[in-house]
């Protein structure tokens, strides 16, 4: 157990649907991020926070949103689902967000039918 | 942006064999460099890195070396084992800053009884 916790850890739901993925951070860490993974793609960045402020975006798109709340724990929302959203999303979680090495979650497997 | 490069996509040793990946980055400013292992059904774990001011690192099997001038990164494995199977990510970083690092595409070590 590597201290982050993401749920759900599997997800199966249709073109056009909305859901949100949720990640608690390793205690201490103020960062997360999420990534997504695909075979053709690797690890992508979507987009960092830092103690509930957003601090660096990377190719999230625009039906895509997160946050991150007082206790520090983050949501991923992803809306108007698409087939080629199916992946696995991964967060991960750093003490300071300064670049450092991350401990990630074991993610959530995304399946858009 | 940087751009991180890594090779080879698919490596198969028998046991008892070293392994060596390989990876270059663009930015001659990063100074971090990590490297993850991922299991099937897991998120990636850090396994060692290194930062700009050593040459090399190591840690039991492990190690790490760092050539800054040709912009070069590699993992060395020695007497891999079955449990070495996985998949391999390194990843090129500034730290300290808000620099989010980019991952390479990954290796996938298949180590044979």
């Amino acid at each position: 157990d590597s201290g982050v916790t993401q749920t759900p850890k599997h997800l199966i739901t249709a073109t056009g649907q909305r859901v949100t993925l949720r990640c608690s951070p390793r205690s201490g860490d103020l960062s997360v991020y999420w990534y997504q993974q695909s075979l053709d793609q690797g690890l992508q960045f979507l987009i960092q926070y830092y103690n509930g402020e957003e601090r660096a975006k990377g190719n999230i798109l625009e039906r895509f949103s997160a946050q991150q709340f007082p206790d520090l724990h983050s949501e991923l929302n992803l809306s108007s689902l698409e087939l080629g959203d199916s992946a696995l999303y991964f967060c991960a979680s750093s003490v300071l967000g300064q670049g450092d090495g991350y401990t990630f979650g074991s993610g959530t497997r995304l399946t858009v039918v | 942006g940087e751009n991180v490069e890594q090779h080879p996509s698919t490596l198969s040793v028998q046991e008892g064999d070293s392994a060596v990946i390989k990876c270059t980055y663009s930015d001659s400013a990063s100074n971090y460099f990590p490297w993850y292992k991922q299991e099937l059904g897991k998120g990636p774990q850090l396994i060692i890195d290194i930062r700009s001011n050593v040459g090399e690192k190591k840690d039991q099997r492990i190690a790490v070396t760092l050539n800054k001038t040709a912009k070069h990164f590699s993992l060395h494995i020695t007497e891999t084992q079955p449990e070495d199977s996985a998949v391999y990510f390194c990843a090129a970083s500034l730290s300290g800053g808000s620099y989010i690092p980019t991952f390479g595409r990954g290796t996938s070590l298949i180590v044979h009884p």
